[in-house]
C-alpha cells in the first residue's frame, strides 16, 4: 500500500498562475481533506470530502476548488494563485470523521 | 473562534523525563475525537493518540498517554521517558471537522 500519495513535492508559481494539486490514497478511505499548514499557525482545513460526489467547505476555502469524483483521488485546484497561498499543503484520509487521519507527505507551494 | 489552544509554544525536557504538552478544547458537540500528531524536522505527520468523547479510560499508546478531563475541556499529552527522537512540533486536534493547534516544539535535552 502507498498510503496517501501528493504531487508535485515542490512547485513555484507566478501570480496569477493557476494549478492542480494531486492527491491519492489506496486504502479505500472515504473521508479526504486538504490542510494548509503556514508557520506559526498550525494545520487550517480548506476542503473536505466525506465520500465520492460530496465536498464541502473547511475553515479556509477561498481561492481553492475541489472535486471527488472518486473515491481514491482528491485534487485541490488553484484558480489564481496568490502570494498569501505560498504554504505547505497536506491531503489526508480516512475511515471515517472520527477516525486517525493518514497525511501525504505535503507539498511546498510558492507563489512569487 | 479558535477551537483548539495550545498554550506551549515550546517545552523543554530532559531526556528519560516525563513531559506534558497541554491541550484545551471547545465544542457544543457532545460526540468528538481529540488526536495528538508528531511532526518531526522532516515534516510528515504522524498519528500518536486518539480519544473518543465517551471513552471512559484515558487513552495510552506505549509512552504516550492522554489525560481527558471532559468537564476541564483538556487532552494533555503526556510523554513518558522521553528520547532524543522525540523531539519535535506536536499538535492537538479535534474531529468532526479537523481542528489543529498552533503546535508544541518539545525539544529534549540530553
Amino acid at each position: 500500500n502507498a498510503g496517501v500519495t501528493q504531487t508535485p513535492k515542490f512547485q513555484v508559481l507566478k501570480t496569477g498562475q493557476s494549478m492542480t494539486l494531486q492527491c491519492a490514497q489506496d486504502m479505500n478511505h472515504e473521508y479526504m481533506s486538504w490542510y494548509r499548514q503556514d508557520p506559526g499557525m498550525g494545520l487550517r482545513l480548506i476542503h473536505y470530502s466525506v465520500g465520492a460526489g460530496i465536498t464541502d467547505q473547511g475553515e479556509v476555502p477561498n481561492g481553492y476548488n475541489v472535486s471527488r469524483s472518486t473515491t481514491e483521488d482528491f485534487p485541490l485546484r488553484l484558480l489564481s494563485a496568490a502570494p498569501s497561498q505560498t504554504s505547505v499543503y497536506f491531503c489526508a484520509s480516512s475511515p471515517g470523521q472520527y477516525n486517525e487521519q493518514f497525511f501525504g507527505p505535503g507539498t511546498r507551494l510558492t507563489v512569487l | 473562534a479558535q477551537k483548539i489552544t495550545q498554550t506551549q509554544p515550546g517545552m523543554f525536557v530532559q531526556e528519560k523525563e516525563a513531559v506534558t504538552l497541554d491541550c484545551t478544547y471547545d465544542t457544543s458537540d457532545q460526540s468528538y475525537g481529540l488526536f495528538w500528531y508528531k511532526q518531526p524536522s522532516s515534516g510528515e505527520m504522524i498519528f500518536l493518540i486518539y480519544q473518543g468523547s465517551y471513552d471512559e479510560q484515558n487513552a495510552t499508546e506505549g509512552r504516550y498517554s492522554l489525560n481527558f478531563q471532559k468537564a476541564r475541556k483538556s487532552a494533555n499529552l503526556v510523554i513518558s521517558a522521553s528520547q532524543l527522537g522525540d523531539s519535535a512540533m506536536y499538535f492537538c486536534a479535534m474531529a468532526d471537522q479537523f481542528y489543529f493547534g498552533t503546535g508544541t516544539s518539545l525539544t529534549v535535552i540530553p
